[in-house]
């Protein structure tokens, strides 16, 4: 059975710093990782997604990476900004319908 | 266009009762999955439709759960005979199809609240 890790599961940091979260799964056998935001009380936004035969993507100022062999995917925001903090999950989508798999998530804390 | 939609947003109900919550999917879509977030955890899968046809449900934790997208758009997730566990936020998420490429799409849920 996949599973999913984030760490850390909670970050603070000021406006402009560089940061990672990280993400790690069990089974690499994976269709693709993709990487959202949750705002308090609010759904999914989908950020990222890296299909599997791909080492990386970006969006802006993300960028996420995919090491299916380590079982290992990480999301690098450049000059973090406040109205970037918001929970972020990684999953990995896989089985026979590509249903995903996720972690608890990395809650961002960025100050102005 | 429009994303997926969710109704109700919020539902509170006595335990024992019956919930319905419903799921308008991105138009076109041909996947649709359900998900249950507990607090301060991560979405668990709970049931994926392939237009009409449910192919898994095998995330449905107890027999008093049941989905359904008769019409292969509109899909409803009952809940009978509610419990306190019950209690979590219901995700609905649609893809145009199946595999590595496609991204899924959330809508914002529905709170469900059993006391």
């Amino acid at each position: 059975k996949q599973e999913v890790t984030q760490i850390p599961a909670a970050l603070s940091v000021p406006e402009g710093e560089n940061l990672v979260l990280n993400c790690s799964f069990t089974d690499s056998a994976i269709y693709n990782l993709q990487w959202f935001r949750q705002d308090p009380g609010k759904g999914l936004t989908s950020l990222l997604l890296i299909q599997s035969s791909q080492r990386e993507q970006t969006s802006g100022r993300l960028n996420a990476s995919l090491d299916k062999s380590s079982g290992r995917s990480t999301l690098y925001i450049a000059a973090s900004q406040p109205g970037d903090s918001a929970t972020y999950l990684c999953a990995a989508g896989g089985g026979g319908y590509s249903t995903l798999t996720f972690g608890k998530g990395t809650m961002l804390l960025v100050s102005p | 266009g429009a994303g997926v939609s969710q109704s109700p947003r919020y539902k509170v109900a006595k335990r024992g009762q019956d919930v319905a919550l419903r799921c308008d999917p991105i138009s076109g879509h041909v996947s649709l999955f359900w998900y249950q977030q507990a607090l301060g955890q991560g979405p668990e899968f709970l049931t994926y439709f392939q237009n009409e046809a449910q192919l898994d449900k095998s995330g449905l934790p107890s027999d008093r759960f049941f989905a359904e997208r008769p019409e292969g758009s509109v899909s409803t997730l009952k809940i009978q005979r509610t419990q306190q566990e019950d209690s979590a936020v219901y995700l609905c998420a649609s893809s145009l199809g199946l595999g590595q490429v496609y991204e899924q799409y959330f809508g914002p849920g529905t709170r469900l609240t059993v006391t």
